[in-house]
């Protein structure tokens, strides 16, 4: 398996740009995660999906902020329009979930977001 | 919701010597508790979990006890090796029959192993 994977890796943009961070989880999870890490905030939940339907978005921290999962290989994190304070690494996160007994979170390489 | 507290921020400690991290939590609810590993420049990492019908899990030099009536849980790291360098993060969710909450991080521990 290829483990969650991210694109893109990093992502230089302007202030006022639009922004658009991809997932792929882990094939069989139904549980998607994005989570953002900085170094004053720490690592912390912006929303989570199941089954593509979104579960908790409390995290996220605005209205600039939107996340969409189309299907359950393919989910987004956009961000319109960015600003500095944006700037941040984003990590994708995938677990079984349902009957299974294995909660494990399983994290992708992340994406490193530089808004100027 | 959840607030994870972690200590120490920075933890020195002589290769071959252990090492402790102790982190509490403030929900009762939460019972599912992992512990992540991340390298610089990397994602995060799991190296160990417990669910809170356990006291205790340990998986080679690597160990986790949770007392859940304090709501404190620690990871302890035996026989450290250069390669245990690293920030470790403990986390806290709920968990239930149909699957696991979002992770409630702490603020992570920068582990540095002296030769």
């Amino acid at each position: 398996d290829a483990g969650v994977i991210q694109s893109p890796r990093h992502e230089v943009t302007e202030m006022g740009q639009e922004v658009t961070l991809r997932c792929k989880p882990i094939s069989g999870h139904d549980y998607l995660f994005w989570y953002r890490q900085t170094m004053m905030r720490g690592l912390e939940l912006l929303i989570y999906f199941n089954n593509n339907v979104p579960i908790d978005d409390s995290g996220m921290p605005e209205d600039r902020f939107s996340a969409k999962m189309p299907n359950a290989s393919f989910s987004t994190l956009k961000i319109q329009p960015s600003e500095p304070r944006d700037s941040a690494v984003y990590f994708c996160a995938s677990s079984l979930g349902g009957l299974a007994v294995e909660f494990k979170q399983y994290f992708g390489p992340g994406t490193r977001l530089t808004v100027t | 919701g959840e607030n994870v507290e972690q200590h120490p921020s920075t933890l020195s400690v002589q290769e071959g010597d252990s090492a402790v991290i102790k982190c509490t939590y403030s929900d009762s609810a939460s019972n599912y508790f992992p512990w992540y590993k991340q390298e610089l420049g990397k994602r995060p990492q799991l190296i160990i979990d417990i669910r809170s019908n356990v006291g205790e899990k340990k998986d080679q030099r690597i160990a986790v006890t949770l007392n859940k009536t304090a709501k404190h849980f620690s990871l302890h790291i035996t026989e450290t090796q250069p390669e245990d360098s690293a920030v470790y993060f403990c986390a806290a969710s709920i968990v239930s029959g149909g699957g696991a909450d979002g992770l409630t991080f702490g603020k992570g521990t920068h582990l540095i192993i002296q030769p």
